[in-house]
């Protein structure tokens, strides 16, 4: 069975410029997990989809951040205008979403973003 | 306010020998907790999981430890092996039913090396 597949996995832009991030989850997973993980730190939850619904996007900064998945199965994590301090892995999780249920998460390999 | 710590960034254990990561959390309203392995330019991998209606979960060489009283986690590994070297993350989910539900908050990881 696949596992949690994004893309790219290494990305290198200029501040200012706008990026984009692709996630595709494993097969049936119904909830959608974005996560930012920063040098030395655990990761930290950004938004979480269950289908197309964004049910928790508390963490995700708005001004400049954005996220879509528009038919409930991939999604796009973008980022415009992007900032130096935007530097780090981006992590696309995705879970069963069983309701009621407390579930495992399962991670893709993650992409690294660099802002010059 | 970190609800999640692993106050040991790093430990060396030799090869053969027991490994225990600890993990302490602050939220009484976490219920799951998981243990998670990360190579370097990988994703975080699942390893373990403990409701908080069990004290114990083994799983092979794995085995996770839950005190609630104590508000304490610890994952050991026995026998450990150099392939073991990774950095460990801990994580806790709140109980099913909340706005938090869903949420994974991570420790900050603990880096085991296992000399041969």
């Amino acid at each position: 069975e696949a596992g949690v597949v994004q893309s790219p996995r290494y990305k290198i832009i200029e501040k200012k410029q706008p990026v984009a991030f692709w996630c595709n989850p494993i097969s049936g997973h119904n909830t959608l997990y974005w996560y930012l993980q920063n040098l030395g730190q655990g990761p930290e939850l950004l938004i979480r989809y269950e289908n197309e619904e964004a049910v928790d996007d508390s963490q995700l900064p708005k001004d400049r951040f954005s996220a879509e998945r528009l038919k409930g199965v991939d999604s796009t994590l973008k980022i415009q205008p992007a900032e130096l301090g935007d530097s780090a892995v981006y992590l696309c999780a995705s879970s069963p979403g069983l309701a009621g249920a407390q579930e495992t998460q399962y991670f893709g390999p993650g992409t690294r973003l660099l802002v010059l | 306010d970190q609800q999640v710590k692993q106050n040991s960034p790093s430990l060396s254990v030799q090869e053969g020998r027991i490994s225990i990561l600890n993990c302490d959390y602050t939220n009484s309203m976490f219920d799951y907790f998981l243990w998670y392995k990360k190579y370097p330019a990988e994703g975080p991998t699942f390893l373990i999981s403990i409701s908080s209606i069990k004290d114990k979960n083994e799983d092979g060489r794995f085995t996770v430890f839950l005190n609630k009283s104590a508000k304490h986690l610890s994952l050991h590994i026995v026998p450990s092996q150099p392939g073991d070297s990774a950095v460990y993350f801990c994580a806790a989910s709140p109980r099913a039913g909340g706005t938090s539900y869903g949420k994974l908050t991570f420790g900050q990881g603990t880096i085991l090396t296992v000399h041969p």
